[in-house]
């Protein structure tokens, strides 16, 4: 069965340190997204793609960067882990390239905690 | 810019019980899509329903009916006969379609708790 999956699932690491955390998705979809979940602001949008090779800024991008080298991973990546960092991570993904009525798959995120 | 207002931050009910969530969404746009999205105690994130601007027909699945009214901005979701499985986190969300892609703003949840 296609799946989105993320890891590391826990992740602790120092303020300073940089740390990636991968997504893959077998839907073969076009869209990826990352969202953070901290209390008392829902979901925010982090960074997105609609492809390979296309990246977007979202919401709350500060401090993150992605890369889309194939259909299937987006890793997103903090250049220099902050405290204000530690939240929970979700990757998602959507068919059809930028449309806008599809529902989005979430993966089963990722608890990052900066010390 | 777009926005999504879920003003009900927690709701505690018994089992058995009808519950409405709320959910009130801002945009420009004429063309736009909600969502509803569920978050167990598990963690995950599970796609319920999906509604364009266009339709404004309400929809029931079972026990859960969403009622959509563009004249108020208001996607709201009713739960019939709750039982403790509904013990969740709720999350509206809007996509736009003019420059909006597929992004989702989300609003800031439910958390439902469902009693015996």
């Amino acid at each position: 069965d296609a799946e989105i999956t993320q890891s590391p699932r826990h992740k602790i690491t120092e303020t300073g340190r940089q740390v990636t955390l991968a997504c893959h998705q077998t839907w073969n979809h076009n869209n990826m997204f990352w969202y953070r979940q901290d209390l008392g602001h829902g979901l925010r949008l982090i960074h997105y793609s609609y492809g390979v090779q296309d990246t977007n800024k979202g919401e709350v991008s500060d401090g993150y960067s992605v890369s889309r080298s194939n259909t299937e991973d987006l890793p997103l990546t903090l250049e220099s882990a902050a405290s204000s960092q530690t939240s929970v991570y979700f990757c998602a993904s959507s068919e059809g390239r930028g449309v806008s009525y599809n529902e989005q798959f979430f993966g089963p995120g990722t608890r990052l905690t900066v010390l | 810019a777009q926005k999504v207002t879920q003003a009900q931050t927690e709701i505690s009910v018994v089992e058995k019980e009808d519950v409405t969530l709320d959910c009130v969404y801002e945009t420009r746009d004429t063309t736009y899509y909600l969502f509803w999205y569920k978050q167990p105690p598990s963690g995950e994130l599970v796609f319920l329903i999906r509604r364009n601007s266009f339709d404004e027909q309400n929809e029931i699945s079972g026990r859960y009916s969403w009622n959509f009214q563009k004249s108020t901005s208001s996607f709201n979701f009713t739960i019939t006969a709750s039982q403790v499985v509904d013990s969740a986190v709720y999350f509206c969300a809007l996509s736009e379609s003019t420059g909006g892609g597929n992004k989702l703003t989300f609003g800031t949840g439910t958390q439902l708790k469902v009693e015996l």
